[in-house]
Parts: C-alpha cells; sequence; structure tokens
C-alpha cells in the first residue's frame, strides 16, 4: 500500500492568496484526520472525517480554514485567505473505526510545509 | 490549555542507556493513550499504546508506564540507539470518543554514539 499521499509537500504562498492540501487516504480507511503542527501547539487536530462526513471541526481555528471530503479517497483543507500565522506543516491521517469507540492507529501522511509571506 | 503535555522539549541520551520520555495528562476521561515517533520530514508513526486497565505494556525495547492516580505515562527506551533519535509525541483518548487523539507538543530525543 503507498501509504496517505500528500501534495503539495512544500507550498509557499503569499498573504492573503488561497491555499489548497490535499490528501489521499489508505484505501479501506474509513476515518481522515487534518493535523496542524506547530513548535508552541505540537500537533492539534483540526478536523476529522468519518465515512465522508465531518464528525468534529472544533479545531479549526477560523472561518478562513474549511475542510471537504467529497468520496473516501479524496480530502481536501482549503485556507482563504492565507496569512503567515498559518505557517506550519499539515498532516493528513487516516484510519479504519471498526465501530464507534473501536478505532485502530492513525496513519500519517508524510505532510505538507506552509510558509506563508 | 494544553491537557496532553510533555514539559521537556529534549532529551540527550548515550548509545546504549535507558531513555525515559515522560507525559502528563489533565482529562481523566482519557483512558487510551499512545507514542508516535517522528523522523524529520516524515509524518509520525504509531509506536506503542496503552489502554487504562493496563499499568505497564512493552513491545521489544519500548515499555510503556501508566499511572493513573498522577496522570502521568512514560516511555522507556532500552537500550537506546542512534536510530531512535527523533521526535517523540504521546497522544490520549476517552473511550467515548476513540477516533479523537490529544498529542502532546513532543519531546525530540537524541542518541548519541
Amino acid at each position: 500500500d503507498a501509504g496517505v499521499i500528500q501534495s503539495p509537500r512544500h507550498e509557499v504562498t503569499e498573504m492573503g492568496q488561497e491555499v489548497t492540501l490535499r490528501c489521499k487516504p489508505i484505501s479501506g480507511h474509513n476515518s481522515l484526520f487534518w493535523y496542524r503542527q506547530t513548535m508552541m501547539r505540537g500537533l492539534e487536530l483540526l478536523i476529522y472525517f468519518n465515512n465522508n462526513v465531518p464528525i468534529d471541526d472544533s479545531g479549526m481555528p477560523e472561518d478562513r480554514f474549511s475542510a471537504k471530503m467529497p468520496n473516501a479517497s479524496f480530502s481536501t483543507l482549503k485556507i482563504q485567505p492565507s496569512e503567515p500565522r498559518d505557517s506550519a506543516v499539515y498532516f493528513c491521517a487516516s484510519s479504519f473505526e471498526l465501530s464507534r469507540g473501536e478505532a485502530y492507529e492513525q496513519y500519517f501522511g508524510p505532510g505538507t510545509r506552509l510558509t506563508v509571506t | 490549555d494544553q491537557q496532553v503535555k510533555q514539559n521537556s522539549p529534549s532529551l540527550s541520551v548515550q548509545e546504549g542507556r535507558i531513555s525515559i520520555l515522560n507525559c502528563d495528562y489533565t482529562n481523566s476521561m482519557f483512558d487510551y493513550f499512545l507514542w508516535y515517533k517522528k523522523y524529520p520530514a516524515e509524518g509520525p508513526t504509531f509506536l506503542i499504546s496503552i489502554s487504562s486497565i493496563k499499568d505497564k505494556n512493552e513491545d521489544g525495547r519500548f515499555t510503556v508506564f501508566l499511572n493513573k492516580s498522577a496522570k502521568h505515562l512514560s516511555l522507556h527506551i532500552v537500550p537506546s540507539q542512534p536510530g531512535d533519535s527523533a521526535v517523540y509525541f504521546c497522544a490520549a483518548s476517552a473511550t467515548y470518543n476513540t477516533d479523537k487523539l490529544i498529542f502532546g507538543t513532543g519531546t525530540r530525543l537524541q542518541v548519541f554514539p
């Protein structure tokens, strides 16, 4: 299996521009997670989906952030407009949830390093 | 409000010695704990986990200890190897929502020869 695939690996953009990060989860996994890693806060969960439905988006910092999962094999995280404080590494992870409360480990992608100037 | 805390941002250990990484949590509803390991330019990878019904779980050189009364867990690596040099994240979840993992800020371990 190719594992969780994220693109792009690096993104440099100017403040005010729209940024779209992409994720392809592991085939067969039914839960998908978006995290942000910063030095100060470590790994923060932004949003997660189960069976393509957003379950918890309480970690999304502002309305500038949005995430979609149109099908089981693709998800996007969009920032519009981007700001310098959004600079971080964004990870996507997937897992298989047997039933509510019985989830297996999360597998992480390599991350997208976002720099907003 | 950090519910999972790793108070040591870095740790340096000599090869062959024991590495002890610590993690504290505040939410008494947490009952499943995991350690992830992260190399530069890669995503975190699962290392070992422990459920609250246990106080110890061992996997080769890695052992996780859980002290529920103190809300504290630790990861022991014996013997430490240079390849163990990485950032280690502690994570926790509550039974009512196993999907949602709360991560700490990480501890960078360096194992030197």
